[in-house]
């Protein structure tokens, strides 16, 4: 079965520095991966998605996440944060033969002014 | 912004009693699935609907239960309310298969059981 862990549930970080949020996955087939952005009291929007090809995935926002395939890992990075940055954010998977996404439970990210 | 829509944005029902939420899907998407988000929690899909047929369930017991319609709008039903069904239900819309399309998200139904 699938299931994706976001290693930290909180990540503080000050404005313009670098920031990662951990994710790692298990599945027992390939998968397809992806980071939704959750802005307060609005649904998900896309940051960003691996399909196949590029290991490392560009996004919107300047987000950037590399896939790791030996590690089961699809880590998300931005080089300067802002404080617009300031959201949930969700890691998520998908199986090649089945249609449902499964989210992690989540990194609730903090920009320190 | 998507072109995903539900109705209402926040609904308080008593406990035992029924609701229905709606979603319109994103023009020319046919598949829609319904997640249910928790507090603090991520979202938890549901069920899928692709073409009026369901198309997968999640671990959700059968008082949960979904129609859609000729033009791809979906309704998500749940009888018998408990407590912990208060929750944000998330639909969203996807052209066909995921690996082709991502699926648009709609801004949620916030429901609340007391």
């Amino acid at each position: 079965a699938q299931s994706v862990t976001q290693l930290d549930s909180q990540v503080p970080v000050f404005e313009e520095a670098p920031v990662e949020l951990r994710c790692n996955y298990s599945s027992s087939v390939s998968v397809y991966l992806f980071w939704y952005v959750q802005y307060p009291n609005q649904g998900l929007q896309l940051l960003l998605k691996y399909l196949s090809g590029s290991t490392l995935v560009k996004g919107i926002n300047g987000f950037e996440a590399e896939f790791n395939k030996s590690q089961t890992s699809f880590h998300l990075r931005k080089p300067s944060v802002h404080i617009s940055d300031t959201a949930e954010y969700f890691c998520a998977v998908s199986e090649n033969r089945d249609d449902k996404i499964i989210f992690g439970k989540g990194t609730r990210l903090h920009i320190l002014p | 912004e998507t072109g995903v829509t539900q109705s209402p944005t926040h609904l308080i029902k008593t406990r035992g009693q029924q609701v229905t939420l709606r979603c319109s899907s994103q023009s020319g998407h046919n598949t829609v699935s319904w997640y249910q988000q928790a507090l603090g929690q991520g979202p938890q899909f549901i069920f899928q609907y692709y073409r009026e047929e369901e198309n997968g369930r999640g671990n959700f017991p059968p008082r949960f239960s979904g129609l859609q319609f000729p033009n791809y709008s979906s309704e998500l039903n749940v009888n018998a309310l408990e407590l912990d069904d208060s929750a944000l239900y998330l639909c969203a819309s996807t052209l066909g298969r995921l690996r082709n399309t991502e699926a648009f998200f709609g801004q949620g139904t916030r429901l609340t059981v007391v």
